[in-house]
């Protein structure tokens, strides 16, 4: 089955720990892309990437990073200067065609809990 | 890219058509209309696309006006797990918007039995 994944569904780390949130797709898409959701709220970007070894701040990339060594897998860390970083992170990716009419195709998700 | 405006929450109940409508008066004439749908927990899924008129697929139908300021969401005779978050969006077809959709806060839909 063709599909994209995000491990693990739930982490708990303690302040201050970096802490790597896992995205991997066999879509065969150029493009993916890393959102943040707090509760009651709509998406907002954090990163995205066009292609492999590139990848662009999106609205609130501030205390993250992420890298695109692999076409199928776009790995984000929290690290320990994202000051509120407990949210539900999504992984989205895409056809590259740079079209407003891409679909995005969206993982399950992981709920990060910072104690 | 062009704001959406849409209801913050609907509520109906089980076997009813519901209509959500989305205004986007600063539409461009290159914009395309997009819905996804997101329940509880999960990642938003694609629903449906138009650009004018009206589309339809198996799940939802779209209704675009002539002037396209707005759009209706159409869910016909909606069950219990319908209930969900339906997002909005516009976004050129051409022209490169990558990574720069626009996700608002989106139309909580609860069904009631």
């Amino acid at each position: 089955d063709g599909g994209i994944t995000q491990s693990p569904k739930y982490l708990f780390r303690k302040e201050g720990q970096n802490v790597t949130l896992s995205c991997e797709q066999n879509l065969n898409h150029d493009a993916m892309y890393w959102y943040r959701q707090d509760p009651g709220q709509g998406l907002r970007l954090i990163y995205y990437s066009q292609i492999v070894n590139d990848f662009q701040k999106g609205d609130i990339a501030e205390g993250y990073s992420v890298s695109r060594e692999k076409k199928e897998s776009f790995p984000l860390t929290v690290t320990s200067a994202q000051k509120n970083p407990t949210a539900f992170y999504l992984c989205a990716s895409s056809f590259a065609t740079g079209q407003g009419t891409d679909t995005q195709y969206f993982g399950p998700g992981t709920r990060l809990t910072v104690l | 890219l062009a704001k959406t405006t849409q209801p913050i929450s609907m509520d109906s109940y089980e076997g009813q058509e519901v209509n959500i409508t989305c205004s986007h008066n600063n539409i461009a004439t290159n914009d395309y209309i997009t819905w996804y749908q997101q329940f509880p927990s999960q990642g938003p899924r694609f629903i449906i696309q138009g650009y004018k008129t009206k589309v339809t697929n198996e799940v939802a139908s779209l209704f675009i006006p002539a002037d396209r300021k707005s759009s209706t969401l159409s869910l016909p005779r909606v069950s219990l797990s319908d209930t969900a978050v339906y997002y909005c969006l516009v976004a050129p077809h051409r022209g490169s918007t990558l990574g720069r959709l626009y996700f608002g806060r989106g139309t909580q839909l609860t069904v009631w039995p």
